[in-house]
This record gives structure tokens, C-alpha cells and sequence, in this order.
């Protein structure tokens, strides 16, 4: 069974600066993928990024990249240069290769970012 | 990119009516498609796989019955609420993904269902 562990239920961070996430996972799966999604309060669920488990590099979008430690089994989130509408909850998730397969997600965490 | 529309995106029904919610793939086929519930303040739990013209495979503890789920084609999957009770308030969001996609899964907007 896949698992997800978020144990950070809320952060803050000060406006522009950067924020790290933390995310861990449990897989008996060699190949398996590991993401990230934004939720505002308006309930949509947003894809920030993708990391698949045999990508060696770490996965970058924008502001958005994705610490990748296989042997620890973590997928942090690192946000830089915060900004107020990066406030929301971030949820990591995982999945079996593409196919037809769901998203299993963990608890998330609510980050506020301050002015 | 890929588009997952939802409706309603909001319903108010009295208890014991049925409630039915449309998800749509608008740009792409989907031959599955994914249903989530989400209470206040937690993640997203899976209720069911959706499978174009096949029986939806539901996760432990979901009642099959009571949540019915419909993949008629290969962009339109619905789940109705039967016989609603306040306990079924949630909110409902469905997903798919997209062949080509890097994999991940593209949501609709959601659906908020309050059972009076």
C-alpha cells in the first residue's frame, strides 16, 4: 500500500521568502510517481509538479521545485519568493505508473504567507 | 491543458432526495476517472474508480448502493447521492488523466452537496 505523511499542518512564511514543505512516502512500488497540488479556498485542486521516481534530477516549475531524496523517501516542496496567493492548503500525492490508477494523497499543509 | 468540468458546483437538498453530479473530460477521452470526498479541513479520500462501460470499483467502506456511479461515455462520469442524509454533506471532486500527461491527474472544480 502507498502512503503519504505531511506532518506539518500549518506553516507561515514571510512574504518573498522561501518556504519548504515537507512530504514523505511509503511504497513497495519501484516505479511510482510523486506530486504536488495546490488547493485555495475555492476547493479547485491545482498540479504544481511532477517528480517520477526514476528521474534523477529534481523536478523544477517556475518557483515551484521538488527535493527529491529517494533514499529517504521524501518530496519536499520548496516555494521561493513567496507570494500573499501562494496562501492555500498544498497536498503531496502519489501514484502507480500512469494508467488507471488514483491519486493517494497525504494530509496537507496549510501555508500563510504574511506581508 | 487538460480540462475537467463539474456541475453543480454547489447543492442544497433535503434529506432522503438523490443528488446527481456530472463530470466531464471537455478536451480528452477519459476511460477512467477517479471520485473523491473531501470534509472540511481534511484531504481528499477515494470513493471510487469510474470505468467507461463498466462497474465502478469502489474503495472499503464506501457504500456501493448509496453512491452510484456511472461511466456511460468516455467523457462523462456521474455519481448520485441516493436518499441523502445531512452525514453526506461533503465536498465531492472528480478527476481523470490524460494520456500523453506526465501523469498527473486533472480535477474537476468540485461539487459542494449540503443535505438539510
Amino acid at each position: 500500500a502507498q502512503k503519504i505523511t505531511q506532518t506539518q499542518p500549518g506553516m507561515f512564511v514571510q512574504e518573498k521568502e522561501a518556504v519548504t514543505l515537507d512530504c514523505t512516502y511509503d511504497t513497495s512500488d519501484q516505479s511510482y510517481g510523486l506530486f504536488w497540488y495546490k488547493q485555495p479556498s475555492s476547493g479547485e485542486m491545482i498540479f504544481l509538479i511532477y517528480q517520477g521516481s526514476y528521474d534523477e534530477q529534481n523536478a523544477t516549475e517556475g518557483r515551484y521545485s521538488l527535493n527529491f531524496q529517494k533514499a529517504r523517501k521524501s518530496a519536499n516542496l520548496v516555494i521561493s519568493a513567496s507570494q500573499l496567493g501562494d496562501s492555500a492548503m498544498y497536498f503531496c500525492a502519489m501514484r502507480r505508473p500512469p494508467g488507471n490508477t488514483p491519486l493517494v494523497f497525504g494530509k496537507g499543509t496549510r501555508l500563510s504567507v504574511i506581508a | 491543458g487538460a480540462v475537467v468540468s463539474q456541475h453543480p458546483s454547489w447543492v442544497i437538498c433535503k434529506s432522503g432526495t438523490s443528488v446527481k453530479i456530472e463530470c466531464r473530460s471537455l478536451d480528452f477521452q477519459a476511460t477512467t476517472m477517479f471520485w473523491y470526498r473531501q470534509f472540511p479541513k481534511q484531504s481528499l479520500m477515494l470513493m471510487a474508480t469510474s470505468n467507461e462501460g463498466s462497474k465502478a470499483t469502489y474503495e472499503q467502506g464506501v457504500e456501493k448502493d448509496k453512491f452510484l456511479i456511472n461511466h456511460a461515455s468516455l467523457t462523462l462520469s456521474t455519481l448520485t447521492v441516493t436518499s441523502a442524509h445531512p452525514e453526506d454533506s461533503s465536498f465531492y471532486i472528480c478527476s481523470a488523466s490524460r494520456q500523453g500527461s506526465a501523469g498527473e491527474l486533472f480535477f474537476g472544480e468540485g461539487s459542494r452537496l449540503t443535505v438539510l
